[in-house]
């Protein structure tokens, strides 16, 4: 079993801030996701990486596999932003997924 | 375009009562997969299945049977619910993995109490 850890837990941030939220892991992977879980409940993936980076707009995604370590990053943060962003680990053959608790991100105008 | 349709959404059981949660998908997804929801904790695997008659245990299986005869469908059951089971459920489903389609789509979610 991979232990996923996420910090912070909680993040408050003021509108145009740049944000990270951190991603730890245990065991070798071979690939790392971040999801979003809305305020209404629903998950969307953002990104899935197994090297390098990714980027989709405002949102940029790390990992250094050496480290075990992944990143996401906001930039110019907005309230429209304010959710639960969830770190996960997937298995060689993508059978199972590990995944964080989870970092609240609220966004103030 | 409905990808991942969990049903009800809402459900309160007393102990001991059976239910089943119902996941649909209409992505010709291979793999799907069943998670709960609880607060202060990650999303835990319950079950998963790689395909029609092909299902495993994840992390957390035991209360929990499901059973995959089709591909579209993918249902939980709950024989005998207990108050440790109150959680918020996910159904969630990819394309396989030699399609390169590792990315998991997921219901809505399901909210189950059991009193």
């Amino acid at each position: 079993k991979n232990e996923v850890e996420q910090s912070p837990q909680n993040l408050t941030a003021q509108e145009g801030e740049f944000i990270t939220i951190n991603c730890s892991y245990s065991v070798g992977i071979s690939a790392l996701h971040w999801l979003q879980q809305h305020p209404g409940g629903g998950i969307v993936s953002l990104f899935m990486l197994s090297s390098g980076k990714k980027k989709h707009g405002r949102l940029i995604a790390t990992i250094n596999i050496q480290e075990k370590h992944s990143s996401l990053h906001i930039t110019a943060s907005h309230p429209r932003d304010s959710a639960v962003y969830i770190c996960a680990t997937s298995e060689y053959n993508f059978n199972k997924f590990y995944f964080g608790s989870g970092t609240k991100l609220n966004v103030k105008p | 375009n409905a990808g991942v349709t969990q049903t009800p959404k809402f459900q309160v059981l007393k102990t001991g009562q059976s239910m089943t949660l119902q996941c649909a998908q209409d992505m010709n997804h291979e793999y799907m997969s069943w998670y709960r929801q609880d607060p202060g904790m990650g999303l835990r695997l319950i079950h998963y299945s790689v395909g029609a008659g092909i299902t495993d245990q994840g992390e957390v299986p035991n209360g929990y049977n499901v059973s995959r005869s089709t591909t579209e469908d993918f249902p939980l059951r709950l024989l005998s619910a207990a108050p440790s089971q109150t959680s918020v459920y996910f159904c969630a489903s990819k394309g396989d993995y030699y399609s390169g389609a590792n990315v998991l789509t997921f219901g809505a979610g399901s909210r189950l109490t059991v009193l």
